[in-house]
């Protein structure tokens, strides 16, 4: 079956514009996380979902950042008023179950986001 | 301070070569330590998962160990290839903490060289 998808595959905006980044996670995963990765570093933990609804968005750096996943699928992040440092990878990647257990993470190949 | 130091940050092996990849974690309460292998430009890509009761764990030519007591643990890549070339990150995560937060490494970059 097909992997995780995000789309789109990179994404150049203007400082100040308003940005959304989608992700298609594996189908009947009801976990789905979203990771920002800067250059040389390993991901940085962003949100959590279980099912609909967040289950931990303590990653989330300030409040112009906000994610949602209205129907337990599909989810967005959506940054508002971007800044350059908001420029980095944002990694997407979903387990059939979430919290701590051992499932396995499959990750998304990411969605490169330049800020000028 | 970042809870999970992986070293050394990056090295060069020629192909056919052995290597071994070092993680320390100061997470705790441990729940499980996993590594992955990023490719340029893709997502990382699970290699082992290990909880507290499993010290070593191989998959093809990679073989993961844990040492709990000492909050350690390696990976190791037998008769290394050029596709071996990637970086590899070392994520824990804690019983206690949030749930689906893991704490990742900075990660290892290998360049294996023919």
């Amino acid at each position: 079956g097909a992997g995780v998808s995000q789309t789109p595959s990179n994404k150049v905006t203007e400082k100040g514009k308003y940005v959304e980044l989608r992700c298609d996670p594996i189908s009947g995963h009801t976990a789905l996380y979203w990771y920002r990765q800067s250059l040389g570093q390993g991901p940085e933990f962003l949100i959590y979902f279980q099912g609909t609804g967040a289950a931990d968005d303590s990653g989330l750096p300030n409040d112009r950042f906000f994610a949602v996943r209205p129907e337990g699928s599909v989810s967005t992040l959506k940054i508002q008023r971007t800044e350059r440092g908001d420029s980095a990878v944002y990694l997407c990647a979903s387990s059939l179950k979430g919290g701590t257990s051992v499932y396995e993470q499959y990750f998304g190949p990411g969605t490169r986001l330049t800020v000028t | 301070k970042n809870q999970v130091e992986q070293s050394p940050q990056s090295l060069i092996i020629l192909e056919g070569k052995n290597c071994t990849l070092q993680c320390n974690y100061t997470v705790s309460p441990f729940s499980n330590l996993r590594w992955y292998k990023q490719d340029t430009g893709r997502g990382p890509v699970s290699l082992t998962i290990m909880t507290f009761s499993e010290n070593t764990k191989s998959n093809g030519r990679y073989t993961a160990t844990l040492d709990a007591d000492t909050k350690q643990s390696s990976l190791h890549i037998t008769a290394s290839q050029l596709s071996d070339s990637a970086s590899y990150i070392c994520v824990v995560s804690s019983s206690t903490d949030s749930w689906g937060k893991f704490q990742f490494g900075a990660g290892t970059q290998v360049v294996v060289t023919p």
